[in-house]
């Protein structure tokens, strides 16, 4: 079954400081993961994607995320948070060829000045 | 500006009675979802509809009814049967086709279900 684990329900980091929002999926055959980002009752905004190719994924607001297919694991990390980077990041996967998108608990980023 | 309107944004309701959400896109999107947020469970499918008057359960479909009778809206009713339906309530949308997985969900801004 594809499952998808965010292991860290809280993480804290201060500002200028490097994060690290952990992902693990579980999915047989090619996976497509995602990161989405949840500001305060506000739907999800999407950050970036993995699909193919160059492991190391670039997205929006600085953000970024390493696929390592022998760890099955996609991290997002941002090399310098910022406090407005505050909010519930979101992890998910998608079995190639499936209409189903199945999302991680979330992690609540907490970036303190 | 293209995007998804979710409407009303805060409902209550009293237990017995059935409420409905309301999505509307303006994206020409043919896929459609509606996800169930509660805390510390992340985000669940309802219901999805790849195209009009089609539609499919998702994990947690029971208590719920949609309809897709165009291609610009996709509204969710909430029935008395649904045993616990205080959440906030997600509706989405992205293209679809051949690569349809490798798509994007586009969000609304949620409507946040309230039962007294």
């Amino acid at each position: 079954a594809q499952s998808v684990a965010q292991p860290e329900d809280q993480v804290n980091v201060a500002e200028g400081n490097p994060l690290t929002v952990k992902c693990t999926y579980s999915v047989s055959g090619n996976p497509y993961l995602f990161w989405y980002v949840q500001y305060p009752n506000r739907g999800l905004q999407f950050l970036l994607k993995y699909i193919t190719g160059d492991n190391l994924v670039k997205g929006s607001y600085g953000f970024e995320a390493e696929f390592n297919k022998s760890q099955t694991s996609f991290h997002l990390k941002k090399p310098s948070a910022l406090v407005s980077d505050s909010a519930l990041y979101f992890c998910a996967v998608r079995r190639a060829n499936t209409d189903k998108l199945i999302f991680g608990t979330g992690t609540r980023l907490q970036v303190f000045p | 500006d293209g995007g998804i309107t979710q409407s009303p944004k805060y409902l209550f309701r009293k237990e017995g009675q059935n409420v409905t959400l309301s999505c509307e896109q303006n994206l020409n999107h043919d896929a459609m979802y509606w996800y169930r947020q509660d805390p510390g469970q992340g985000l669940r499918l309802i219901y999805y509809s790849q195209i009009v008057n089609d539609f499919q359960k998702g994990d947690i479909a029971e208590g719920y009814s949609v309809s897709r009778e165009k291609k610009e809206s996709f509204p969710l009713t909430v029935t008395s049967a649904q045993k616990n339906p205080t959440a906030f309530y997600l509706c989405a949308s992205s293209m679809a086709g051949a690569l349809s997985g490798a798509n994007v969900l586009t969000f609304g801004a949620g409507s946040r279900l309230t039962v007294l």
